[in-house]
């Protein structure tokens, strides 16, 4: 079965520093690109950061860029995100999910809260 | 970045009834990069539609996508109790990729 479970996520200060991790089994992890995909309270989905096949290849959304970095350990089966100087409006559930290569976003992990407040 | 239009915002049908929604493109879409996602409440997205109609497995057949260039829709041929959930398109053949505001699928 494939599964992704994230972790990590925590109440933090404005300014303050987080990682995520995201394990995953149940497929080979280094043939996939990953992504992290965030959602605010009652709010819709927000693409954040992808990371290609070898960690070599990565791109972010303009309001994370140069505050979050997206990687991954492919002998641990193992995706981060390790977010810097965070922000009141970071705070959401984040995901991590897998690129299926043209057949969408599948699966999606079951997310972790990131609540930025003081 | 492509601006994805979903409508209608909320959408009050009867189990059993048809229901027809709708994803607007800023721009032309390559149709094998547009996708449909269910959310149900407390749960993270599940794919329901790749590559604008073709369903992802498990997915039940009364769900089906179609369109093409910057119209796309889902339609939900009967509605079942555990289809009333929110619904979002997403484009993810151009960066970055993004996602519609939802629809909100309500019980009559």
């Amino acid at each position: 079965e494939v599964q992704l479970v994230e972790s990590g996520g925590d109440l933090v200060q404005p300014g303050g520093s987080l990682r995520l991790s995201c394990e995953v089994s149940g497929f080979t992890f280094s043939s996939y690109w990953m992504h992290w995909v965030r959602q605010a309270p009652g709010k819709g989905l927000v693409w954040v950061s992808r990371i290609g096949r070898d960690g070599s290849s990565t791109s972010y959304a303009d309001s994370v860029r140069g505050r979050f970095t997206v990687s991954r350990d492919n002998a641990k089966n193992t995706l981060y995100l390790q977010m810097n100087s965070l922000r009141a409006e970071d705070t959401a559930v984040y995901y991590c999910v897998r690129d299926s290569g043209g057949r969408g976003f599948d699966p999606w992990g079951q997310g972790t809260l990131v609540t930025v407040s003081s | 970045d492509i601006v994805l239009t979903q409508s209608p915002g909320t959408l009050s049908l009867s189990p059993g009834e048809r229901a027809t929604l709708s994803c607007r493109a800023s721009q032309s879409v390559l149709s094998i990069y547009l996708a449909w996602y269910q959310q149900r409440p407390g749960q993270a997205p599940r794919l329901l539609i790749y590559g604008a109609s073709s369903r992802a497995t498990g997915i039940p057949d009364r769900f089906s996508g179609s369109g093409f260039g910057t119209d796309f829709t889902l339609t939900i041929s009967r509605l079942e109790p555990e289809d009333f959930a929110v619904y979002y398109c997403q484009q993810y053949g151009n960066s970055p990729s993004t996602f519609g505001q939802g629809t909100k699928l309500e019980i009559k």
